[in-house]
């Protein structure tokens, strides 16, 4: 079973900032945060990790709590191709049985 | 690179046919994976491959087999079809410290 919790669906208005929270309060001390998203029909894309730090790449932002029981993964702008399933997965990283297991993710509806 | 290639993108099987679902990549990945996605579902895990010669079971491996001979190919076979195995299907690779990359999927039709 997924060991995350996300809220179904969320609204944003386009060139707005998205945060798309996720629980994970049972994360192990070696499991990483992972984001992936899932426009219509396609595979799932990764959008980034992150173990306690806060990351950031070209896509978006990772923001962990300190006790690393929950995350938001932030969309600085969001625009209508954001429009997307949003999984937050937690995995140990490293080694093909470390297997990503999906909920049912957030689905992220950018409004124009 | 062409990522992860998989084919066919649509088919529909009668109940009790045989098909093998393609999947490759360039990217010279160890690590394959098959998922299965029913509608409004997360994706289910399927098999995976550690490398050539080497599979394992995943969440949902009943009804399907899995060769890889190779590190590129990772094919998923379906002996007799039924209804129930009605669903999207994508392949992934990676790299061990790194993100999955996916294939765009192939729908599959049992009737």
């Amino acid at each position: 079973d997924a060991k995350t919790t996300q809220p179904p669906s969320m609204d944003c208005a386009e060139g707005r900032a998205a945060n798309l929270p996720c629980n994970h309060s049972t994360i192990s001390g070696n499991e990483y945060v992972y984001w992936y998203r899932q426009i219509h029909s396609q595979g799932p894309q990764y959008i980034i990790h992150g173990l306690k730090n806060n990351e950031t790449n070209e896509m978006a932002s990772l923001i962990i709590t300190e006790d690393r029981k929950s995350s938001t993964l932030i969309l600085p702008h969001a625009t209508l191709r954001d429009t997307a399933v949003y999984y937050c997965i937690v995995r140990v990283q490293g080694g093909a049985t470390n297997k990503l297991i999906f909920g049912t993710g957030t689905l992220l509806a950018v409004q124009p | 690179n062409a990522g992860v290639t998989q084919t066919p993108k649509f088919r529909i099987l009668k109940i009790g046919q045989s098909m093998t679902l393609q999947c490759t990549q360039d990217m010279n990945h160890n690590y394959m994976y098959w998922y299965r996605q029913d509608p409004g579902m997360g994706l289910k895990l399927i098999y995976y491959s550690v490398g050539a010669g080497i599979t394992d079971k995943g969440e949902v491996p009943n009804g399907y087999n899995v060769s890889r001979s190779t590190t590129e190919d990772f094919p998923l076979r379906l002996e007799l079809a039924a209804p129930s195995q009605t669903s999207v299907y994508f392949c992934a690779s990676r790299r061990i410290d790194y993100g999955y990359t996916f294939g765009s999927g192939t729908r599959l039709t049992v009737v």
